[in-house]
């Protein structure tokens, strides 16, 4: 079966400093991988997605994902933290019209 | 550009009485429709989904049902909510991209509370 980890249920780090969320998957086939942010009240924003070629995929706000295969991994990174990312952080496998998501990185960011 | 809108945006509603929150999809056609529940904390529950008018599947069992009267209309609803029936209700849809896979965009979001 399908599945989605996110190991990291809460993170803190300081504004400027560098972050990484990580993702594990159990797929059986290529996967279709995304990373999603939700602000608290408001509904998930696709931040990135890969499905194909390079392995490092750019997003938006700064956002960076690499798929690594062998780790069945795609962690999210970004060089330096601004106050706003503040947020919830999904991680999601798609397959065709079903998705799976991981349960979620809360990330607090300290002045 | 596709849109996606949900209301109301807040409910507060009463053990028992019924419920219906809307979805509609603007500016794309045919596409994949989904209901999500969010609890206070978690992570994302999927509770309904359609690939067409008609058609719903429903992953989890429960109180709550859904329906798509129109291609771009996803409506969920109960005939009596329950405490349990709180959360954050996500509606969400996807396209399938040429020679790629679903995408999947969410609404905003219907907080409901049920005391």
């Amino acid at each position: 079966a399908q599945s989605v980890t996110q190991p990291d249920i809460h993170i803190t780090v300081s504004e400027g400093a560098s972050l990484e969320l990580r993702c594990n998957y159990s797929y059986g086939a290529t996967p279709y991988l995304f990373w999603y942010v939700q602000s608290p009240g408001q509904g998930l924003q696709l931040l990135l997605k890969y499905f194909s070629g390079d392995t490092l995929v750019q997003g938006i706000k700064g956002f960076e994902a690499e798929f690594k295969r062998s780790q069945s991994s795609f962690n999210l990174r970004k060089p330096s933290v601004h106050w706003s990312d503040a947020a919830e952080y999904f991680c999601a496998v798609g397959y065709g019209n079903q998705f799976y998501f991981g349960t979620g990185t809360s990330l607090t960011v300290i002045p | 550009s596709q849109t996606i809108h949900q209301w109301p945006a807040t409910l507060v509603q009463p053990v028992g009485s019924p419920l219906s929150l809307e979805c509609t999809v603007e500016g794309t056609s045919n596409p994949n429709l989904y209901w999500y529940r969010q609890a206070a904390g978690r992570g994302l529950q999927l509770l309904f989904y359609s690939v067409g008018i008609g058609q719903i599947s429903s992953e989890v069992p429960q109180n709550l049902s859904a329906s798509r009267p129109q291609d771009r209309q996803f409506i969920l609803s109960s005939k009596k909510l329950l405490l349990s029936d709180s959360g954050f209700y996500l509606c969400a849809w996807s396209v399938q991209l040429a020679g790629g896979p679903d995408t999947q965009y969410f609404g905003p979001g219907t907080r409901l509370t049920v005391l």
